[in-house]
């Protein structure tokens, strides 16, 4: 069974801190690693994705990977309440797996 | 472009009826797949389409079928609702290899059978 597990949080960070989001998963084959965001009542869409070991940022985000640990995670730098949403991490090995999503809130 | 266009976006069913949802993509992207987002839940992967006239089941496909005769349409098919199928239902379309890149998501059909 390929299970892919994150934090269901909620996770609550005061505006500017850093929001830290992790995600754990079993399939040792797993190939890419996606991290979406989901608002409250709306569709995911792509923030970042990862296909190697080490740090990938992009802007405010950074993606880490740990293969040996099956271990990814997400890094938000200077914290903003339009941040506040539901994170979801995706895991690829011939299918695509999501966690449950972590739940952040952004207090101004 | 409109990309990923669901209908509908709300829809109460009886136990023992039947419906579809319809999903149709802009982008020209050969796979196409449905999603079903339970409240606390992840995505769970129902079917997937590598391409007109190829489909694939996923990790819960018990209840459900679907067609693919059009690069576009790619509609799911409700027999015989259940409770159990009570859920937010997500279409998503992707370039590239099946699962290997961005997958782009409609705004989702909630559908409540009761």
């Amino acid at each position: 069974q390929k299970e892919v597990e994150q934090n269901s949080g909620p996770l609550s960070v005061p505006e500017g801190a850093i929001a830290s989001l992790n995600c754990t998963y079993s399939d040792r084959g797993s190939q890419s690693f996606f991290w979406y965001r989901q608002y409250s009542g709306k569709s995911p869409e792509l923030i970042m994705f990862i296909y190697s070991n080490g740090d990938k940022e992009d802007g405010r985000f950074t993606a880490q990977l740990n293969k040996a640990s099956q271990y990814v995670s997400l890094l938000i730098r200077d914290s903003q309440p339009s941040d506040s949403a539901t994170y979801l991490c995706a895991v690829n090995n011939n299918d695509m797996r999501f966690g449950a999503g972590t739940r952040l809130t952004v207090k101004p | 472009n409109a990309g990923v266009t669901q209908t509908p976006k709300f829809r109460i069913l009886k136990i023992g009826q039947s419906m579809t949802l319809q999903c149709t993509q802009d982008m020209n992207h050969n796979y196409m797949y449905w999603y079903r987002q339970d409240p606390g839940m992840g995505l769970k992967l129902i079917y997937y389409s590598v391409g007109a006239g190829i489909t694939d089941k996923g990790e819960v496909p018990n209840g459900y079928n679907v067609s693919r005769s059009t690069t576009e349409d790619f509609p799911l098919r409700l027999e015989l609702a259940a409770p159990s199928q009570t859920s937010v239902y997500f279409c998503a379309s992707s370039s590239g290899g099946a699962f290997t890149g961005e997958l782009f998501f409609g705004e989702g059909s909630r559908l409540t059978v009761l």
